[in-house]
């Protein structure tokens, strides 16, 4: 099946560092998502981008479909950007392949 | 607006109880419907996924079922519960057209003792 790497996967950020996450995937995909899971479960849609870049806020991310990488940037990172950050590819119906995420510690 | 629900929030079960976990979407119709599991934090795994009601697909054998009575209804079942089934439960929804983005509900975490 399609893998999807995610590094760095572990990453410890001062408040007001900007950092970078990349999502790697082995296959031709229809799509890509980013998702935050904050501290109680909840994982929460970033960025829906199969090409291009895309911005919100703080964050950006960027997809080079023919490279086969996504990155999601984080600018001017705050403590409530701390949690785990998931990359996850579209196979097929729509079904989601998910990388094992990018674990983000932000200290003040 | 769609909004996607799933309960219990929190379940702890004894080794070899049944189990039922639902999910619901409401102000869509015949969306596509996943149940994924979490393991130790970290990776999603698809379990189940479905195009429409009593059509069910499994991404990896196990100890575990899914049904869809109904347009918006998604069940979780086991008959007897394993410690292997301890995680954290997620069901998402997407529309069924395409390369649609997924949506996911709060999730269960399940703890088998």
């Amino acid at each position: 099946g399609i893998q999807v790497e995610q590094s760095p996967p572990d990453l410890i950020l001062q408040e007001g560092a900007n950092s970078t996450l990349r999502c790697n995937f082995s296959d031709s995909v229809n799509n890509l998502q980013w998702f935050h899971q904050n501290p109680w479960g909840q994982l929460i849609n970033l960025f829906y981008i199969p090409s291009g870049t895309k911005q919100n806020g703080r964050l950006s991310a960027t997809t080079v479909a023919t490279e086969r990488y996504s990155l999601l940037y984080i600018s001017s990172s705050q403590t409530t950007d701390s949690g785990v950050y998931f990359c996850a590819v579209n196979y097929g119906n729509n079904r989601l392949a998910f990388g094992k995420g990018n674990q983000v510690v932000v200290i003040p | 607006s769609q909004t996607i629900h799933q309960w219990p929030a929190t379940l702890v079960q004894p080794v070899g109880s049944p189990l039922s976990l639902e999910c619901t979407v409401e102000g869509t119709s015949n969306p596509n419907l996943y149940w994924y599991r979490q393991a130790a934090g970290r990776g999603l795994q698809l379990l189940f996924y479905s195009v429409g009601i009593g059509q069910i697909s499994s991404e990896v054998p196990q100890n575990l079922s899914a049904s869809r009575p109904q347009d918006r209804q998604f069940i979780l079942s086991s008959k007897k519960l394993l410690l292997s089934d301890s995680g954290f439960y997620l069901c998402a929804w997407s529309r069924d057209s395409y390369n649609q983005p997924q949506h996911f509900g709060d999730g269960t975490r399940l703890s088998i003792l």
